[in-house]
């Protein structure tokens, strides 16, 4: 089983709220990503970092944002939280080209 | 555009019968195919992985293929069971950037009733 954890895993919280979403991996793989993904639809990437300091946007536009100060830390922050950003949020890390993208469990935000 | 299609969508089956999940895909340059296990609820745990030139990788139960050719890949589960059901999501990564880019399906929803 991958190394990699995120908390919450459930999140319910009022509009306007800033919320930090945890990811940790130990590991020590340099990528980390966070995916957006819909019920019954596909994950999307909204971030990913090749290491400590570099943060990169995704595909899928955003208005989270991360930060990468630790190698096993990739926090994902929402300034004011709305009910269009209710959805879960994956973590991943990988390590090498090309390789296997471990997840954490995911957590499940809802705003209302 | 890069793309990756599953069928059908969703599939239920009988514990104990075989089924095969289906994947194709536009992503180029190809550099491998992956199949995940997402449990309702969970991150998408891999099942197996395929390079350009491996045609066929079984994991207990599950046995997938590959033609780089046509694009196409398939999951195949034999003598399911009733934690076999979940969503399956076929994941195509890329070779044209260091990122190794993942391009996900949508995933294929298997529900085994007893």
């Amino acid at each position: 089983e991958a190394d990699i954890y995120q908390t919450p895993r459930y999140l319910v919280i009022g509009t306007g709220k800033k919320i930090t979403l945890e990811c940790s991996q130990t590991m020590g793989h340099d990528k980390m990503y966070w995916y957006q993904q819909d019920p019954g639809m596909e994950l999307h990437l909204i971030h990913y970092s090749y290491g400590v300091n570099s943060t990169e946007k995704g595909d899928l536009s955003s208005e989270s944002t991360v930060s990468r100060i630790r190698t096993e830390h990739f926090p994902l922050t929402l300034e004011s939280a709305r009910p269009s950003h209710t959805s879960q949020y994956l973590c991943a890390s990988s390590a090498g080209v090309p390789t296997e993208a471990f997840f954490g469990q995911g957590t499940r935000l809802t705003v209302v | 555009k890069n793309q990756v299609e599953q069928s059908p969508q969703s599939l239920i089956i009988l514990e104990g019968k075989n089924c095969t999940l289906q994947c194709n895909y536009t992503v180029s340059p190809f550099s491998n195919l992956r199949w995940y296990k997402q449990d309702t609820g969970r991150g998408p745990v891999s099942l197996t992985i395929m390079t350009f030139s491996e045609n066929t990788k079984s994991n207990g139960r599950y046995t997938a293929t590959l033609d780089a050719d046509t694009k196409q890949s398939s999951l195949h589960i034999t003598a399911s069971q009733l934690s076999d059901s979940a969503s399956y999501i076929c994941v195509v990564s890329d070779r044209g950037s260091t990122l190794g880019r993942l391009y996900f399906g949508r995933g294929t929803q298997l529900t085994v009733w007893p």
